[in-house]
């Protein structure tokens, strides 16, 4: 098994550009989480997910959209970027409702300039 | 709103020695408290879990204490070895029960250095 896989692993983006980090996990996972993690800081949940189809705001959802299709993939969508948004992205799946460990993707490291 | 955050931000120790590293929460209504280790480049990877209802859980070379009196919870690493030098983050779950979903808090982190 792959585990939770992201992608692209680096990206610099333009201010007002627009771009999807795309998340994938193989482990038939119902719950996805979004996180970034700003520099010397822990990570803020951005959005998650409870299973395709359904999806809402964490602490930060700001500026970012989501989506659930399928249970594989979890989408992030960044719509006008804008420096605030420099940030290592990452994805993460958990199993089952009291599960308490979160699998982590190796993120996706975003530069907005 | 809650948040969960760190005494020390960085802990140096020698290797063999035993390290502890310490987290204070305020959510009184989180189920479970994770400590997770995230190495230069990587995304955190699990370490080891405490429920609500519990003082004290051991793994591998690694304790976890949790005193809800105080709202403190510590993570012991024994024997530590220069493969434990990392950043060493807390986590709480947002709420209680059904209605959390898994939503984590994470505090700021604690670099651990572990000299030969």
């Amino acid at each position: 098994n792959a585990g939770v896989t992201q992608t692209p692993k680096f990206r610099i983006l333009k201010i007002g550009q627009s771009m999807t980090l795309q998340c994938t996990q193989d482990m038939n996972h119902n719950y996805m989480y979004w996180y970034r993690q700003d520099p010397g800081m822990g990570l803020k949940l951005i959005y998650y997910s409870v299973g395709a189809g359904i999806t809402d705001k964490g602490e930060v959802p700001n500026g970012y959209n989501v989506s659930r299709s399928t249970t594989e993939d979890f989408p992030l969508r960044l719509e006008l970027a804008a420096p605030s948004q420099t940030s290592v992205y990452f994805c993460a799946s958990r199993s089952r409702q009291g599960a308490s460990e979160q699998y982590f993707g190796p993120g996706t490291r975003l530069t907005v300039t | 709103g809650e948040s969960v955050g760190l005494h020390l931000p960085t802990l140096s120790v020698q290797e063999g020695d035993n390290s502890i590293i310490n987290c204070a929460y305020s959510n009184s209504a989180s189920d479970y408290f994770i400590w997770y280790k995230q190495e230069s480049g990587k995304g955190p990877q699990f370490i080891i879990d405490i429920r609500s209802n519990m003082d004290k859980r051991q793994g591998q070379r690694v304790t976890v204490l949790l005193n809800k009196t105080v709202k403190h919870l510590s993570l012991q690493i024994a024997a530590t070895q220069p493969g434990d030098s990392a950043v060493y983050f807390c986590a709480e779950n947002m709420g209680a029960g059904g209605t959390s979903y898994g939503k984590l808090t994470f505090g700021q982190g604690t670099i651990l250095t572990v000299h030969p």
